[in-house]
């Protein structure tokens, strides 16, 4: 079975300042794939990145990079420059199903301090 | 282009009372459809999936139940509402090789 911690309910940053979210996973498998879904009050689920477990890069979507350490079961957020739109819960998640059932994390509340 | 459509947004209902909350997908066929709940503050909760019409997967027993009368077309119901079925409803889809895609979500209150 899959499990993701993510282990900061709550987290803020300066606007315009850098920011790292934290997920933890566990996985006896070898090939699944790892996302990071934004949800701002609107309560709308937003793909943000995803990351092959494959992969050896860490992928990069704008502002967003994450920091992919397959040993240690570790994929953390990087929010750059950060701005006030990117207030919002922050869900961590690994499928390892080719029918694509999510095992989600808990979620982390990111605040923007203006 | 691909679009996951949802409704209710909001929904009050008593206690007892019956549950129809309908997901349609357009511009694909044969998407694979999802149902989750997200208690308030809490992360999400599968608990329906289907593959293809009238194949549907429970994750976790309770007193939902999901169809999918159609290709396109995935519906949560209930006979009877509990309390304990309030929650922000989701529905997903997934294109091909691709991550999840959410609808607005329904917020349903059993009062």
């Amino acid at each position: 079975a899959q499990t993701v911690t993510q282990s900061q309910p709550e987290m803020s940053v300066q606007e315009a300042e850098t920011v790292t979210l934290s997920c933890t996973y566990d996985t006896s498998e070898s090939d699944y794939y790892l996302f990071w879904y934004k949800q701002p009050p609107s309560r709308q689920m937003i793909l943000v990145i995803r990351q092959e477990a494959y992969k050896q890069q860490n992928a990069t979507e704008n502002r967003f990079s994450v920091n992919f350490q397959k040993a240690a079961k570790s994929f953390s957020l990087k929010i750059s420059d950060s701005q006030l739109g990117d207030a919002a819960m922050y869900f961590c998640a690994i499928t390892v199903d080719s029918n694509y059932q999510l095992i989600w994390g808990a979620g982390t509340k990111l605040i923007i301090k203006p | 282009s691909q679009t996951i459509h949802q409704w209710p947004a909001t929904l009050v209902q008593p206690v007892g009372s019956p549950l129809s909350l309908e997901c349609t997908v357009e511009g694909t066929s044969n998407p694979n459809l999802y149902w989750y709940r997200q208690a308030a503050g809490r992360g999400l909760q599968l608990l329906f999936y289907s593959v293809g019409i009238g194949q549907i997967s429970s994750e976790v027993p309770q007193n939902l139940s999901a169809s999918r009368p159609q290709d396109r077309q995935f519906i949560l119901s209930s006979k009877k509402l509990l309390l304990s079925d309030s929650g922000f409803y989701l529905c997903a889809w997934r294109p091909p090789n691709s991550p999840l895609h959410f609808g607005n979500g329904t917020r349903l209150t059993v009062t």
